[in-house]
């Protein structure tokens, strides 16, 4: 089976750099995606990891290492907008090449 | 206007009532999905479908059902409505692209079971 940990909250001051880590076990790994959900809005796509190495974006980037099952996303300068909560998902080739989701980390962006 | 719409986008219905929710989409994409999210289990997958003929299950499909009328129309069903199905429940469309099949997702419909 698929297995995504992420911590569950986080909390950050505005302008600092917060890391926020993911952890998964799978056999089928074909692609690491991060997302951003605000309170009772959809999910967006944020970045996309499939090889190892960090992936950058602007304020955003993103770490993948396939053979310690970990990534995680880095967020500099941040801003009170970032405040939401960070979706983890690993594509999976046992899962039909679908998309399995950890629990997601809120983060709360304090002045 | 939004590539991804649901409806209804709020709903509260009683236990054992049928309930349908639709997904349309204007993005042309293949791929589309049902997911729920709950607090602290993040979003699971219901169903999901690579084109009109193919409709497969999900992670927890029992209690639900769906229905591809269309390349751009994925309605999911709950033929008898029980508590535990409240939740807030994603369509997402999906395609090929450089972010991978990097998933799009509707605004969500928020369902209340009493």
């Amino acid at each position: 089976g698929q297995n995504i940990d992420q911590p569950t909250e986080m909390t950050a001051t505005e302008g600092a750099i917060v890391q926020i880590n993911c952890t998964y076990q799978t056999s089928g790994f074909n692609g690491l995606f991060w997302y951003q959900q605000h309170a009772g809005e959809a999910p967006t796509f944020l970045s996309y990891n499939v090889l190892d190495g960090l992936e950058e974006k602007g304020r955003f980037s993103s770490f993948l290492s396939r053979s310690k099952g970990y990534s995680y996303l880095l967020l500099k300068e941040l801003q009170m907008k970032d405040s939401a909560s960070y979706l983890c998902a690993v594509r999976d080739k046992n899962y039909g090449q679908n998309f399995v989701f950890g629990p997601g980390t809120r983060l709360s962006v304090l002045p | 206007d939004a590539d991804v719409t649901q409806t209804p986008r709020n709903r509260i219905t009683k236990t054992g009532k049928r309930i349908m929710l639709e997904c349309s989409q204007t993005k042309g994409h293949d791929r589309m999905y049902w997911y729920r999210q709950d607090p602290g289990l993040g979003l699971r997958l219901i169903y999901y479908s690579f084109d009109v003929k193919d409709i497969n299950k999900g992670e927890i499909s029992d209690g639900y059902s769906v229905s591809r009328q269309a390349q751009a129309k994925f309605s999911l069903s709950l033929e008898s409505a029980i508590p535990n199905q409240t939740a807030l429940y994603f369509c997402a469309t999906s395609v090929l692209g450089r972010g991978g099949y990097e998933q799009y997702f509707g605004p969500g419909t928020r369902l209340t079971v009493t």
